[in-house]
This record gives structure tokens, sequence and C-alpha cells, in this order.
């Protein structure tokens, strides 16, 4: 069982392109989540969705979007890339929202320059 | 405010027990949970206390006290493999998880 994957691994992109981290689980869990996490900070939640079809602000969402067609992807997209957003980005998924047990992706490290 | 503090480092010896604290001030509690990161790698799962009191599960066991905003997780018998980061982490009003900044445990043989 795949459980959920990430791509790409890792990424340099220039300030001003856009990009989308795709996140992908297979175990049929409702809430998704997409956190940063940067030296010396714990993580901090960007986006999470509880259920396919909707989605909610997290800590930190200036800057991201994100969009929850189905209940298996969960896609991130940076729309300008600015270098503040340098850091590595991890997709979680849980039953049921929050409270739940979250299982991590390997993660994308980004860089932007 | 919300936060949640543990100590940034710690060191111990291989065989040895550790204890990694943690407290919180969060608006709306429902539980800690603990985390183990490896340099490089995504969290994986420990505990989960939502009650007073210790859970034992292996060599691990998680401590939690709600009136004292306080939590411990304790490593015994401990390995090389032990070496990682230890995340804490706790729910707000919005049973959002806030998440501590991590410990990172070196394991020296």
């Amino acid at each position: 069982t795949a459980g959920i994957t990430q791509a790409p691994t890792s990424q340099i992109l220039a300030a001003g392109r856009s990009m989308t981290l795709r996140c992908t689980q297979d175990m049929r869990h409702n809430a998704m989540y997409w956190y940063r996490q940067d030296l010396g900070l714990g993580l901090r939640l960007i986006h999470y969705s509880n259920t396919a079809g909707t989605t909610g602000k997290g800590e930190v969402p200036d800057g991201y979007s994100v969009s929850r067609a189905n209940t298996d992807d969960f896609p991130l997209t940076l729309a300008s890339a600015v270098p503040s957003q340098t850091s590595v980005y991890f997709c979680a998924s849980s039953p049921g929202p929050h409270t739940d047990t979250q299982y991590f992706g390997p993660g994308t490290r980004l860089t932007v320059l | 405010g919300q936060n949640i503090d543990q100590p940034t480092e710690m060191t111990a010896t291989e065989g040895a027990i550790v204890q990694i604290n943690c407290t919180y001030q969060t608006s709306g509690f429902n539980g800690l949970f603990w985390y183990q990161q490896h340099a490089g790698e995504a969290p994986t799962f420990l505990s989960y206390n939502v009650l007073d009191g210790l859970e034992e599960k292996g060599r691990f066991s998680s401590f939690l006290s709600r009136s004292k905003g306080y939590s411990y997780l304790l490593l015994k018998e401990l390995q090389m493999k032990d070496s990682a980061s230890y995340l804490c982490a706790g729910t707000d009003s919005n049973y959002q998880l806030i998440w501590g900044a991590g410990t990172k445990l070196i394991i020296k043989p």
C-alpha cells in the first residue's frame, strides 16, 4: 500500500513562477492537510480539507491555494512564488478531521530563488 | 495566546532512559500528540493522550496532565535508532493542531 505520496521530491523554482505540489493518498481518508516545516519552527498548517469538495485556511494560507476535487488528491498551488516560500512541504491525511491521527507524505523540498 | 513549548535539543546515552517534556497553552484542548521525525523524513505517529495519566506502548510512554498543561514522552532502553526529533502537538479552539518546534534527541554510544 502506497499510503500517501507527494511529487516532486524536490524542486528549485524561480521567484514569480507558479508551481503545483501534488499529493495523493490511497487510504480513503476524509481529511487532508498541507504543512510547511522551517528550521526552528513547528509544522505550520497552510490549508486543509475535512472532506472532498471543501477546503479551509490554516495558520499561513497567504500565497497558497488548494482544491479537493476528489477524496484522493489534494494539490497545493503557489501562484507566484517568493523566496520566503522556500521550505519543506508535507501533505498529511487522517480518517477524520484534525484530532485523528495524521499520516504524512515524504515531503517536497522547495527552494525559491 | 496559543503555544507549545519543548526543549530544542537533548542528549542521552544508549540503553538509558530519557524524558522529553512539552508544555502547552491552547484555547481549545482536545488531546496531545507525539510524533517522531527522523532527519529528512516525514513525522510518524507515536501517541495520543486525551485523559490524564500515563499510557505505555512498548519502550515509549506518554503522560498528560490537563490541569498543568503538561505532557512528557518517556523513552526507555534507548537505541541508536531513537535519534530523531520528537514533535509535540495540541489542538486549538478550531480543532487544528498546533505543533511545537520539536526536540532533537541525540543518542550517544
